[in-house]
């Protein structure tokens, strides 16, 4: 089946610093990614949508110049958190889907779960 | 614009019990829905979708989830519960513009009781 993976699954890092999150689809060309995130007990709130070779769109209210995505190619997209602050902890999910169609299944990463100090 | 309530945010039934989880959708065209289980620390795994066919859609590990219109409803069931069904299980909408989207409930956290 579609797998798709996120590296690392946890990190920890310091007040200022950026961190970079990985998201690959292992056996599947992903023409669209997603990328959520999910604060404690709380449901998914999609952060932006990103097709292969385009800028990501935005949910409102998200700062794209803090959180930056990168999709250049078919089978990685990268989540960087610029300038992490406390409240950037969370948990990161991304999924891919390929092609278009809203019956499309998206796949999930494991997850990526960041810890600002 | 789709969205998706979830009544309940943590459910607890005793293993070989019925479960049933409840998701009720607004949307102003024929919807399509999806129900998710997210294990701990993990990412989510597709349960079973409807997509306008069958109203009623089987899924993976016994569960399955009934498309009522009239009810705007997609409740997910299972006849009896096993102690690996413990997880948050997520209801959600496609939405039909754009990028077409995921909108997703507030989840359910199931508990098994022995």
């Amino acid at each position: 089946g579609a797998v798709v993976s996120q590296h690392p699954s946890r990190v920890i890092c310091k007040s200022g610093t950026s961190v970079k999150i990985e998201c690959r689809s292992l056996d599947f060309q992903a023409t669209t990614m997603f990328w959520y995130r999910q604060f404690p007990k709380q449901s998914l709130m999609l952060m932006a949508t990103s097709n292969e070779g385009s800028k990501a769109t935005y949910e409102q209210g998200v700062e794209k110049d803090k959180f930056l995505i990168n999709h250049a190619s078919l089978t990685l997209s990268t989540l960087t958190v610029t300038s992490a602050h406390p409240e950037d902890s969370s948990f990161y999910i991304c999924s891919a889907r390929a092609g278009e169609g809203p019956a499309r299944e998206q796949f999930f990463g494991p997850g990526t779960r960041l810890t600002v100090l | 614009a789709q969205s998706v309530t979830q009544l309940g945010s943590h459910v607890s039934v005793s293993e070989g019990a019925l479960v049933l989880l409840r998701c009720n959708y607004s949307s102003s065209v024929p919807p399509y829905l999806f129900w998710y289980v997210q294990y701990p620390n993990q990412g989510l795994q597709l349960l079973l979708k409807y997509t306008s066919a069958a109203t009623l859609v089987k899924g993976i590990n016994g569960f399955e989830a009934e498309f009522k219109k009239s009810e705007t409803s997609f409740h997910l069931t299972k006849p009896s519960a096993h102690m690996s069904d413990a997880a948050e299980y997520f209801c959600a909408v496609s939405d039909l513009q754009g990028a077409q989207k995921l909108v997703f409930g507030q989840g359910t956290r199931l508990t098994i009781n022995p």
